[in-house]
């Protein structure tokens, strides 16, 4: 079945790591998305790419990084820079083109103590 | 610019109460309009969607109706389940633009027995 995973689902990882999420699709989609979530708040756009081998960032882009290096997966690297990197992470992906819904992993909670 | 504004929450109902939360936007051409739900611990799913003015997008006794005049896409349920505790959201998707989707805050419902 086609779909787009993430894992872990639970991260947990001391202060000054870095550490890296995964997201992977097989559902053939151009672009892709990574979004944090912070307890009863909603989504902020961290990073997003429309094809392979670009990417843009988002609103909260400081201290993350991504690659895109194949279609089918757009890793997040949570840096020892993200002051405070404890949160709900997200990603997304979708075909390009008007009507189109984004697909959504099951996140990645990271815990950093 | 571009932006999804819906209701804020909490919203607590009762069991088979009827539901409205309010979404409005601010886009330039003709975006695609949806709505998600999120269920604790989990990504967001499609609910339902509308890719143009006067559709009526419904799904599992949820709809909203793509409304150009008053750039609202309200969604509504005649009578809310326990199961339907979820946080909402609504969003946008442009047509053009590198960065064309749009998220609202979320609305978080909990319905009591």
């Amino acid at each position: 079945d086609g779909g787009i995973t993430q894992s872990p689902k639970y991260l947990f990882r001391k202060e000054g790591q870095n550490v890296t999420l995964s997201c992977e699709q097989n559902l053939n989609h151009d672009a892709m998305y990574w979004y944090r979530q912070d307890p009863g708040q909603g989504l902020r756009l961290i990073y997003y790419s429309q094809i392979v081998n670009d990417f843009q960032k988002g609103d909260i882009a400081e201290g993350y990084s991504v690659s895109r290096e194949k279609k089918e997966s757009f890793p997040l690297t949570v840096t020892s820079a993200q002051k405070n990197p404890t949160a709900f992470y997200l990603c997304a992906s979708m075909l390009r083109g008007a009507g189109t819904e984004a697909f959504f992993g099951q996140g990645t909670r990271l815990t950093v103590v | 610019g571009d932006s999804v504004t819906q209701m804020e929450g909490p919203v607590t109902l009762s069991e088979e109460a009827f539901l409205t939360i309010n979404c409005t936007y601010t886009a330039t051409g003709y975006p695609s309009l949806f709505w998600y739900v999120q269920y604790p611990g989990e990504g967001l799913q499609l609910l339902l969607k509308a890719t143009k003015a006067d559709d009526k997008g419904s799904n599992k006794g949820f709809e909203a109706t793509y409304r150009k005049e008053t750039t609202s896409f309200h969604l509504e349920k005649g009578s809310v389940q326990v199961s339907d505790s979820a946080v909402y959201f609504c969003a946008l998707l442009l047509q053009t633009g590198a960065n064309n989707l749009f998220f609202g805050t979320g609305t978080r419902l909990t319905v009591i027995p």
